[in-house]
């Protein structure tokens, strides 16, 4: 398996609390992503990074910022968590600029109660 | 509104037999297609991709077409195995090669009966 780790794994946190998942590779990939999965919608692209301090948003950002200081981390940050935000989500990544199958992570289940 | 459609939310197939999921795709920017697998409390895996130049690609057991015409595309399992059994997602990327990001079907959760 390629090297990206996820962590945690599992969370339990309270509504309006400040939560930080990290996405770690060790692939040296440029294309870093994070997905949210939940029943009845699929995979969701929240933010992606093109590099390191380089992040865009993508279909369902509010509610999240994202981090990447350096190529081998991304942070997705939930400033104040909700019950809305309780979901798996995914980290994936990409070694060049087309679609030749991203490599997911393994997920972290987040419940916001 | 939904770009990439997949409208089975399950499908059963007997083990040997053929399994069809399909996807259909509403975005005519769409050039690159993929097919995900994924067992639960794992990340999706790559299966198989399909670009918008072809209306064919096979790779052993699976193969995918793309009807352009018709915004189409499906996945053929052949023949079906119980390890086959999993979630399957269809994905797409507009010009630009996906860098921004796949946009990602619901699923269709394939259940293979012995």
């Amino acid at each position: 398996d390629a090297g990206i780790t996820q962590s945690p794994r599992h969370k339990v946190t309270e509504t309006g609390t400040p939560v930080t998942l990290r996405c770690h590779q060790t692939e040296n990939h440029r294309y870093m992503y994070w997905y949210r999965q939940d029943p009845g919608h699929g995979l969701r692209l929240i933010h992606y990074s093109y590099g390191v301090k380089d992040t865009d948003k993508g279909e369902v950002s509010d509610g999240y910022s994202v981090s990447r200081s350096k190529t081998e981390d991304f942070l997705l940050t939930l400033e104040s968590a909700t019950s809305s935000q309780t979901s798996v989500y995914f980290c994936a990544i990409s070694d060049f600029q087309g679609p030749y199958g991203y490599t997911f992570g393994s997920g972290t289940r987040l419940t916001v109660v | 509104d939904q770009q990439v459609k997949q409208n089975s939310p399950s499908l059963s197939v007997q083990e040997g037999r053929i399994s069809i999921l399909n996807c259909d795709y509403t975005n005519s920017m769409f050039d690159y297609f993929l097919w995900y697998k994924k067992y639960p409390a794992e990340g999706p895996t790559f299966l198989i991709s399909i670009s918008s130049i072809k209306d064919k690609n096979e790779d052993g057991r699976f193969t995918v077409f793309l009807n352009k015409s018709a915004k189409h595309l499906s996945l053929h399992i052949v023949p079906s195995q119980p390890g086959d059994s999993a979630v399957y997602f269809c994905a797409a990327s507009a010009a630009g090669g996906g860098a921004d990001g796949l946009t990602f079907g619901k699923g269709t959760h394939l259940i293979i009966q012995p």
